[in-house]
């Protein structure tokens, strides 16, 4: 079956600190894999997607086929970067459907 | 930057009764979708639409939801007879093509009584 897991509901760092958010997958092909975040009141909006392997706000992920991986970086976390988090898994191109995880929040204080 | 759009923000409605969920996507996109996501769980798929067809549904999307087009701009959930299960937020997305970014609208949240 397909799913994506993010262990952590909640993740709390302090401002200036390292953050990793994790993400796994369960698929048996070549998934195409995303990270989109969410701002207090705003809409989901795409923060990265493997295939561009850019790096967005400071983020990175890299797709970690043998570990079924996808885990969310930043090397100093900003108050900015507070938000909900979700890793999101797209099967396979002919396929629409984005299968997300649960979202892991990120809190970065001062 | 063009936006996708969703009306109303909030529909309450009593337990039976149908609703329609309304969005407007970006002008120039060609795929269309909808996912729910019920308060403290995942944004869950429901349903894609393509030239005027539904391309890819999930086992949520039963004979009470149904989506259409009705003219070139708005994209409709409609649900005919709704449920307590049913309250939730309710996310339209819209595409240029297949393998391009899903762009959201900011949700109706959906509460039945």
């Amino acid at each position: 079956a397909q799913r994506v897991t993010q262990p952590e509901k909640l993740l709390s760092v302090f401002k200036g600190a390292p953050v990793e958010l994790k993400c796994n997958y369960s698929y048996s092909g070549s998934p195409e894999l995303f990270w989109y975040v969410q701002y207090s009141r705003q809409r989901l909006q795409l923060l990265l997607r493997h295939i561009s392997r850019e790096s967005i706000k400071g983020f990175t992920a890299d797709l970690n086929k043998g570990e079924t991986s996808f885990h969310l970086k930043k090397p100093f976390a900003q108050e900015e970067d507070s938000a909900m988090y979700y890793c999101a898994l797209k099967p396979n191109q002919a396929g629409t459907a984005l299968i997300f995880g649960k979202g892991t929040t990120l809190s970065v204080s001062s | 930057e063009p936006e996708v759009t969703q009306t109303p923000s909030h529909q309450v409605t009593q337990m039976g009764q149908e609703v329609i969920l309304r969005c407007v996507p970006i002008s120039n996109h060609l795929y269309f979708y909808w996912y729910r996501q019920i308060l403290g769980q995942k944004v869950e798929f429901l349903v894609s639409f393509y030239n005027n067809e539904i391309s890819e549904k999930s086992e949520i999307f039963d004979d009470q939801f149904s989506v259409e087009r009705p003219d070139g701009s708005n994209f409709t959930l409609k649900i005919r007879s709704t449920k307590l299960e049913d309250s939730a937020m309710y996310f339209c997305a819209s595409t240029l093509g297949l393998v391009d970014t899903q762009y959201f609208g900011p949700g109706t949240r959906l509460t039945v009584l």
